[in-house]
């Protein structure tokens, strides 16, 4: 069946450094794939989604490219900041019921 | 602006009672969705609904049910609430469009203890 398996964290950066959150999938067929965010004491948020191949989503600085060849989907900041600290999921969809599978999530913190 | 609201931030339960467990959206949404979350396990679906009255189990239904009798509304049911069951619950809901996968929005959540 489908799966996304993400980094493990905790992911601890000092603000402004650079950002990556790994990100893989297992699905049959052309899944749909997303980065959520949640922030402390909050639901899930959608941060961004790429809906096919090569296709690079984008958000509040946040990128990730949908790359079908590694079938990955990497969360990318430049320069993170104190109030990115969250935990971010990596997620993807497919199939006729738009269920969403999720990763188990990634804590990040940044400290100032 | 989306909404998807959760009847409670916070539950205290004790073992055995009965807790319902209130979402709803505004965004008039075919599908919605509960979830639970938990340390270490990600998000797990309970029980998902495509249409008003029809549901279909997810990955944990044991231990819960739901109702949908109206269409911006989806009930979470602990018939008889375990300590197991204490956790933080999700509600989402999507629309039905032709792109598989659709978006997915988020309720704040409800942080259940059951004592």
């Amino acid at each position: 069946g489908d799966s996304v398996t993400q980094m493990e964290g905790p992911v601890t950066l000092s603000e402004e450094a650079f950002l990556t959150i790994n990100c893989t999938y297992t699905a049959t067929g052309y899944p749909s794939l997303f980065w959520y965010v949640q922030y402390p004491g909050e639901g899930l948020q959608l941060l961004l989604k790429a809906t096919k191949a090569d296709d690079k989503g984008s958000n509040k600085g946040f990128e990730a490219t949908y790359r079908k060849e590694t079938t990955s989907f990497h969360l990318e900041k430049g320069s993170v900041q104190v109030s990115d600290s969250a935990v971010y999921f990596c997620a993807l969809g497919g199939g006729s019921n738009y269920k969403l599978t999720f990763g188990k999530g990634t804590l990040l913190t940044v400290n100032p | 602006d989306v909404k998807v609201t959760q009847s409670s931030r916070y539950l205290v339960k004790r073992t055995g009672e009965k807790v319902f467990l209130e979402c709803v959206q505004d965004m008039d949404h075919e599908n919605m969705f509960w979830y639970r979350q938990d340390p270490g396990l990600g998000l797990r679906l309970i029980y998902f609904s495509y249409d008003v009255k029809m549901k279909e189990k997810g990955d944990i239904p044991e231990g819960y049910s739901v109702s949908r009798e109206k269409k911006e509304r989806f009930s979470l049911i602990l018939e008889s609430a375990s300590t197991n069951q204490t956790s933080m619950y999700l509600c989402a809901s999507s629309a039905i469009t032709g792109t598989l996968g659709d978006t997915q929005y988020f309720g704040p959540g409800t942080r259940l203890t059951v004592l």
